[in-house]
């Protein structure tokens, strides 16, 4: 039972660079969603989809895309990283709408410097 | 804007105590109410959720919902060094996004 897989599990970015988050679920499960998380602070949604094809945006977008082709994987896009990009990312996805639980990856934590 | 709000802490309870832990939302169409347990360094784990007024018991963890006074609550009886995390409330209205409060760092000691 693997669920939801992030890679890579750290990263150093020079700012300017760019780099692709990678996340996978295997419970077939639907919706999937972006987060990030600073010190001391709640998950912030940054982008979310509802299925293959779908993909919206959350609360704090800028500076990130997304794609989804597969309802397995939903891979995370920086472009031009910035130093306030530094966060721990997770990847989480549900079986439905927000009624259900979220089930988190191990997290992606990425410096930018 | 829609708020989760949550004490910061740390709420320090011996072993073997109850622990209160408590989240009050400021949407009132606000549908799906989850308790999320993280270590530090790690992810968030599901602890319970609760959708109906009253209590919902799971072992030692009990969640209480109030919508009338917007408040949502995690009970932990018997705290357990094992226990000490951070706790997330995160509520959700009629949509996909979850809103999450900051959390509650709870200690519990030996």
């Amino acid at each position: 039972n693997a669920g939801v897989t992030q890679t890579p599990k750290f990263r150093i970015l020079k700012i300017g660079q760019s780099m692709t988050l990678q996340c996978t679920q295997d419970m077939n499960h639907n919706y999937m969603y972006w987060y990030r998380q600073d010190p001391g602070m709640g998950l912030k949604l940054i982008y979310y989809s509802v299925g293959a094809g779908i993909t919206d945006k959350g609360e704090v977008p800028n500076g990130y895309n997304v794609s989804r082709s597969t309802t397995e994987d939903f891979p995370l896009r920086l472009e031009l990283a910035a130093p306030s990009q530094t966060s721990v990312y997770f990847c989480a996805s549900s079986d439905g709408q927000g009624n259900q639980p979220q089930h988190f990856g191990d997290g992606t934590r990425l410096s930018i410097l | 804007q829609k708020e989760v709000e949550q004490n910061s802490g740390p709420l320090s309870v011996p072993e073997g105590a109850i622990a209160s832990l408590n989240c009050t939302y400021s949407d009132r169409g606000s549908q799906s109410f989850f308790w999320y347990r993280q270590y530090s360094g790690k992810s968030p784990e599901l602890i319970m959720f609760i959708y109906s007024n009253g209590d919902k018991e799971d072992g030692r963890f009990t969640a209480q919902l109030n919508k009338a006074s917007q408040y949502v609550s995690l009970l932990i009886r018997d705290s357990q060094p094992s226990d000490s995390a951070t706790y997330l409330c995160a509520v959700n209205q009629a949509g996909t996004a979850l809103i999450f409060g900051k959390g509650t760092t709870l200690s519990v000691s030996s």
